[in-house]
């Protein structure tokens, strides 16, 4: 099994619709995770980063988290073509991060 | 805050020779450095850590005496892709860890290496 699971897309979504993202994990004892977007060719860069079970939200980003069912989503509201890239889930593992093999989103005008 | 200044961003090298990749935090101490790999459409691969002052720790697969990491300040980290051949073109990045705020882990640019 995997320590963190993503469906790599790709996801297709129109313009101005919610975009849901979903990332499961191994590791129970996991504290800290993280969504980073990376478009092509560049380097990810950090969207959100969730420690509590529950919502956080951050602009049109919120993240879910729920530990009991070892499962991390991200929701983006009122998509926009900029939002197009791969998002990575990763979460705080042994002195590293562990990182899911990320989901290629697609917004469609 | 909590940059990583990555160079160069891309290079192009001869097979057979050596490439140096920098990495530097510019307005923290990056006590720790991960270096990735990555191959088109597919998730980053952890190559190595490193640590001020200390060996770098490589992940299983990955050879040690091709891929030189020193870490020298807590403000530098260097790899060193020695003796290039074309199947070590790739992208390749570098990140470290910021403490005590919301920053997580921060990246760098990334460096773009074609082997001809």
């Amino acid at each position: 099994q995997k320590e963190v699971e993503q469906n790599s897309g790709p996801l297709s979504v129109p313009e101005g619709a919610i975009a849901s993202l979903n990332c499961t994990y191994s590791d129970r004892g996991s504290q800290s995770f993280f969504w980073y977007r990376q478009y092509s060719g560049k380097s990810p860069e950090l969207i959100m980063s969730i420690y509590s079970n529950g919502d956080k939200e951050d602009g049109r980003f919120t993240a879910q988290l729920n530990k009991a069912s070892q499962y991390v989503s991200l929701l983006i509201r009122d998509s926009q073509p900029s939002d197009s890239a791969t998002y990575l889930c990763a979460f705080q593992g042994a002195q590293k991060l562990v990182f899911g093999q990320g989901t290629r989103l697609t917004i469609n005008p | 805050g909590a940059v990583v200044s990555q160079h160069p961003s891309w290079v192009i090298c001869k097979s057979g020779t050596s490439v140096k990749i920098e990495c530097r935090s510019l307005d923290f101490q990056a006590t720790t450095m991960f270096w990735y790999r990555q191959f088109p459409k597919q998730s980053l691969m952890l190559m190595a850590t490193s640590n001020e002052g200390s060996k770098a720790t490589y992940e299983q697969g990955v050879e040690k005496d091709k891929f030189l990491i020193n870490h020298a300040s807590l403000t530098l980290s260097t790899l060193t892709v020695t003796s290039a051949h074309p199947e070590d073109s790739s992208f390749y990045i570098c990140s470290a860890r910021v403490t005590g705020g919301p920053y997580g882990y921060t990246f760098g640019s990334g460096t773009r290496l074609t082997v001809v």
